[in-house]
């Protein structure tokens, strides 16, 4: 199946910072990337996405930002709040086919 | 976006029965699949619910333990077959939507599975 990883990286912030989540992905021919965040219980929700032909991408207290060159992808969100403490998966995909998956990091917010 | 739901949200179950799993989507989609996920883990392809004809299923999953139906474009389930606890695990429907000129994938809220 299709399954990258084994156990989630942590990542701890205060409430206010920013957060930086990272992600390395595999395929340099990966033309489409998503930003997920996975609640406790819950099935991801989409957040963000970016196309190879971009190298940053905004939305609200988000960004994506690619880096094609060495194959990473980054999750910035801004004055992390505590409803943001979640697991965060990337994806990559080529036309729409074969979405894989990161490993996750799991971010925990601290008052 | 589509709004997919899945039923049941979360079972018990025995050792050695069977649970089906229900996806429906709010629109006709043409690519549906189901994942699992083990506690702390990501996300694993069993397979792919192809309308019409049988599933595609991913290395290591079995059409025997993991039966996959797919009547039309906006339904589909998931049998668990003769469960065993290492089977305890979350399974997600997800979709693929054209949006923005690309494909992109949405996911259920996920069936947690308890077996006994």
């Amino acid at each position: 199946g299709e399954s990258v990883g084994l156990h989630l990286p942590t990542l701890s912030v205060q409430e206010g910072d920013n957060s930086i989540i990272n992600c390395a992905y595999s395929n340099s021919a990966s033309d489409y990337f998503i930003w997920y965040k996975q609640e406790s219980g819950k099935g991801p929700q989409f957040i963000i996405d970016i196309r190879s032909n971009m190298d940053k991408r905004q939305g609200q207290r988000v960004t994506v930002l690619l880096n094609k060159t060495v194959k990473h992808l980054s999750l910035q969100i801004a004055a992390t709040q505590p409803g943001d403490s979640a697991v965060y998966f990337c994806a990559e995909t080529y036309y729409g086919q074969n979405f894989v998956f990161g490993p996750g990091t799991r971010l925990s917010v601290l008052p | 976006s589509a709004v997919i739901s899945q039923k049941p949200s979360r079972d018990i179950c025995q050792r050695g029965t069977s649970l089906t799993i229900q996806c429906q989507v709010d629109s006709q989609v043409t690519m549906m699949f189901w994942y699992r996920q083990q506690p702390g883990q990501s996300l694993t392809l069993i397979a792919t619910a192809n309308q019409g004809s049988e599933a595609t299923y991913e290395s290591g999953f079995v059409i025997d333990k993991f039966p996959i139906s797919r009547p039309n474009l906006t339904f589909s389930t998931l049998t668990v077959s003769n469960m065993s606890p290492e089977d305890s695990s979350i399974y997600l429907c997800s979709v693929v939507v054209y949006r923005r000129s690309t494909d992109t994938q949405y996911f259920g809220p996920g069936t947690r599975l308890t077996v006994l």
